[in-house]
């Protein structure tokens, strides 16, 4: 059964450093998402793609988070500078153009 | 925009019992339902869903209904197994988007004692 990869599955780093995180989304999948995940709480949307295209990034912080998906496929979040409150479980996911979404098993970051 | 309110926060109960969780919604423009299953330091699993042409849909042991009139769905969950103790989260599709905008309840901490 196909997946969503996301790697690292885990990162530790200092405040003020920048971090990324990747994603692979399942194949044939056009909308890809990221979602942040506070530690007791549901995921929340950051930025959403439909093919290499960003269609929803009202809730990303742009000053520090940026994401891109240049081919149209795999795709990569950044945070620049981390900060303490960015400690949290990043979730990519993927789908068809509907509603079902697919997620991927996290990275967890942890800002010192 | 959407907002979905998921209830209770805890749930805890004896092997074989069922579980219930409600959830209800703001938008009455939504029309995708689904529900995810969370084990600890994993990504959601989705395991069920239902749009809003559909009253009630069941999957083995798991069975999801929606009002669609007082806006709100609940998922069940019959003969409850140990494996089934996790985190579950229910969402809402928000309405106006042709894309799959999900907005997620606070998640029922479900607990299945053996």
């Amino acid at each position: 059964e196909a997946e969503v990869a996301q790697s690292p599955r885990y990162k530790i780093t200092e405040k003020s450093q920048a971090v990324a995180f990747w994603c692979d989304p399942i194949s044939g999948h056009a909308t890809l998402y990221w979602y942040r995940q506070i530690l007791g709480q549901g995921p929340e949307l950051l930025v959403q793609f439909q093919d290499e295209s960003v269609v929803d990034d009202s809730q990303l912080p742009k000053d520090r988070f940026s994401a891109e998906r240049l081919k149209g496929v795999d795709s990569t979040l950044k945070i620049q500078p981390a900060e303490l409150g960015d400690s949290a479980m990043y979730l990519c996911a993927s789908g068809y153009n509907d509603d079902t979404q697919y997620f991927g098993p996290g990275t967890r970051l942890t800002v010192l | 925009g959407e907002n979905v309110e998921q209830h209770p926060s805890t749930l805890s109960v004896q092997e074989g019992d069922s579980a219930v969780i409600k959830c209800t919604y703001s938008d009455s423009a939504s029309n995708y339902f689904p529900w995810y299953k969370q084990e600890l330091g994993k990504g959601p699993q989705l395991i069920i869903d239902i749009r809003s042409n559909v009253g009630e849909k069941k999957d083995q042991r798991i069975a999801v209904t929606l009002n669609k009139t007082a806006k709100h769905f609940s998922l069940h969950i019959t003969e409850t197994q140990p494996e089934d103790s996790a985190v579950y989260f229910c969402a809402g599709h928000a309405g106006g988007t042709s894309y799959g905008k999900l907005t997620f309840g606070q998640g029922t901490i479900l607990t299945v004692h053996p």
